[in-house]
């Protein structure tokens, strides 16, 4: 099976920098993915690590480290409508199956 | 492009009812998810068809819910009798195939049973 631990709460500033972190453990991994939800709406796809390193996509990145069984989303110059929860998957070698962890809600203040 | 639907957003039952859940994938996409998210939860898989065949169902409650993919687009689940545990968004994602990384997901049903 797969379990994830991410913060529940972060609060920060528009323009400040975000880590969010994720540490799993796991039977079987294959990639681990990170995604967007805002109040009341559908998750929404961020970014996608299935080897060590840094993926950047404008102002969101991610980073994975297979060896420590562990990763982060790094969210800049932060701007309101970043408000949301964020949740780390871990995507199984086994099934290919998504398993979420229960989500760091970013709450970002002016 | 088109995104995933799903109706209706919202449904209140009483226990014991039973409840209906629709969902039509992005066009072309063959793997359709069904998810339970908690509140304050992460979403849960229920069931993952391929097509119209199921490839993973090991945590859907056999006993009281239910899905169908017929000819390998629209998909609907079912609960009946429903229990006030199962107050929850359900979600339906879609993506290419099974192997890819991306999915799609639905604004989701809030179901919430009384």
């Amino acid at each position: 099976g797969q379990s994830l631990e991410q913060p529940s709460e972060v609060t920060a500033v528009e323009g400040a920098i975000v880590q969010i972190n994720c540490t799993y453990q796991t039977s079987g991994f294959y990639g681990l993915s990170w995604y967007q939800q805002h109040d009341g709406g559908a998750p929404t796809f961020l970014s996608y690590n299935a080897l060590d390193g840094l993926e950047e996509t404008g102002r969101f990145s991610s980073f994975l480290s297979r060896s420590d069984s562990y990763g982060y989303l790094l969210l800049q110059e932060l701007q309101m409508k970043d408000s949301a929860s964020y949740f780390c998957a871990v995507r199984g070698s086994n099934d290919y199956k998504l398993s979420f962890g229960a989500g760091t809600t970013v709450t970002v203040r002016a | 492009e088109a995104g995933v639907a799903q109706s209706p957003r919202y449904k209140i039952i009483e226990k014991r009812q039973s409840v209906a859940f629709w969902c039509n994938p992005i066009s072309g996409h063959a793997t359709l998810y069904w998810y339970q998210q908690i509140l304050g939860q992460g979403p849960k898989l229920l069931i993952q068809f391929q097509n119209n065949g199921v490839v993973d169902d090991s945590q859907l409650p056999k006993d009281r819910f239910s899905a169908e993919r017929l000819k390998g687009v629209d998909s609907t689940l079912k609960i009946q009798p429903a229990k006030l545990e199962d107050s929850a968004v359900y979600l339906c994602a879609s993506s290419l195939d099974g192997l890819s990384y991306e999915q799609y997901f639905g604004p989701g049903t809030r179901l919430t049973v009384t």
